[in-house]
Order: C-alpha cells, then sequence, then structure tokens
C-alpha cells in the first residue's frame, strides 16, 4: 500500500520569508496529491492539490510541485504571514473509485512576527 | 448550505460506557470517513465507506464500529469506552467518481475518564 512520507515535522520562518514542506510517497500509481491547513483547534481543509498530468500549480502565494519520477511533492509558501501558522497535512491517493487518502504526519509551521 | 455535522462536539463519560459519535453530510457524497486525531498530530483512519450498506475498517482498530444506512448518515459507536480512546474524531466525506477533495467535520472532542 501507500506510504507517505513528510518533512520537517516542525518549521519555524520570520514573516514574510518562504517556506517549503516536502512529502514523497510510495505508490507509483498514485496520481491525486493534495495538501491541507488544519489551523489551531479546527478542521482540516485544503489549501491546493495537484494531478499527476501538471508539474506545478499557484494559487496566489502558494504552490505546489510535483516530481513524479522522483515520488516526491512540495509545497512553497512564500511571503509568509502569521495566519499561515498552522499544521500541514500532504497526501497521496490513486485517481480511482474507492481509494483512500494516506496523509503524511503533518508539519507544524510557526511563523514568527 | 452543505455541510458535514458531527454530534457532540464535546463527551467527557467515563470507562465501559458505550457511545455513538454521529456525522451527517448534506454534500450528496457517496464516500464517508472516520479519522482519528490527537490534537495537531497524524490522522488516523479508522473507517470509511463507499456507500449504503458498505463499511470497511481502516489502518488503526480503534475497537469501534460503524453503519451506513443512509447515504448522509455514518456514525460510529464505541461499545465499551476506554481511556485509551481519549481524542478527537474527525468525519469526512468525499465525491463519488474519481478522486476528489475529502471535506471534514469539525470533530468530536471524546475525553473517556
Amino acid at each position: 500500500g501507500e506510504n507517505v512520507e513528510q518533512h520537517p515535522s516542525t518549521l519555524s520562518v520570520q514573516e514574510g520569508d518562504s517556506a517549503v514542506i516536502k512529502c514523497t510517497y510510495s505508490d507509483s500509481a498514485s496520481n491525486y496529491f493534495p495538501w491541507y491547513k488544519q489551523e489551531l483547534g479546527k478542521r482540516p481543509q485544503l489549501i491546493i492539490d495537484i494531478r499527476s498530468n501538471v508539474g506545478e500549480k499557484k494559487d496566489q502565494r502558494i504552490a505546489v510541485t510535483l516530481n513524479k519520477t522522483a515520488k516526491h511533492f512540495s509545497l512553497h509558501i512564500t511571503e509568509t504571514q502569521p495566519e499561515d501558522s498552522a499544521v500541514y497535512f500532504c497526501a497521496a491517493t490513486p485517481d480511482n473509485y474507492g481509494q483512500n487518502f494516506v496523509f503524511g504526519p503533518g508539519t507544524r509551521l510557526s511563523v514568527l512576527p | 448550505e452543505a455541510d458535514i455535522y458531527q454530534t457532540p462536539r464535546y463527551l467527557v463519560i467515563g470507562t465501559g460506557k458505550k457511545i455513538t459519535l454521529e456525522c451527517s453530510q448534506t454534500m450528496g457524497h457517496d464516500k464517508m470517513y472516520w479519522y482519528q486525531q490527537d490534537p495537531g498530530m497524524e490522522l488516523h483512519l479508522i473507517h470509511y465507506s463507499y456507500g449504503v450498506n458498505s463499511t470497511e475498517k481502516g489502518d488503526l482498530s480503534s475497537e469501534s464500529t460503524v453503519s451506513r444506512i443512509r447515504t448522509e448518515h455514518f456514525p460510529l459507536t464505541l461499545e465499551s469506552a476506554r481511556p485509551s480512546h481519549t481524542s478527537q474524531y474527525l468525519c469526512a466525506s468525499s465525491g463519488t467518481w474519481g478522486q476528489g477533495e475529502q471535506f471534514f467535520g469539525p470533530g468530536t472532542r471524546l475525553t473517556v475518564l
């Protein structure tokens, strides 16, 4: 089955700097890769996702890159702000009916003012 | 408004009690999931369902059971609660065809004394 690793487990950056979180997966059949943000005391929410037919996707200050050959994908946050402080989870899953997400263990991002 | 609802939001009970955590969604989704999560920590899949009368165990054995008699309803039952069950329980749902975003409910924070 799929196994997703995520690094680093904790990350502290100064406000305005960039943050990068990296994930690797094991199942070459996986072709959908979402990223979730979970603020303290709240539910996880999707912030960006990417499918295997593209290598990069951007949405304002966040971007995700995918390297299918190396089986890794990364979340990039630019111009970080205090409200970016949260736990971020990556996930991987085959794009087939009935296949479940496999989540990474999470990265706790702290943006220091 | 389409959403996922969980009740109760907080529950404190004694060891040995039987409890049912409720989850309902008005998203029109066929797939539903239960995750166990200690605050800010890894998401552990404990049960999932592809549709009515479909239930499957996830990776984490939590000594719980689920049922799916109606599309919108996916309750989780603990027959005999133990202190080790103290955690947050998150319900989620996703669409039927292909793989897409999982939407999470607000969670139930369970404490077993």
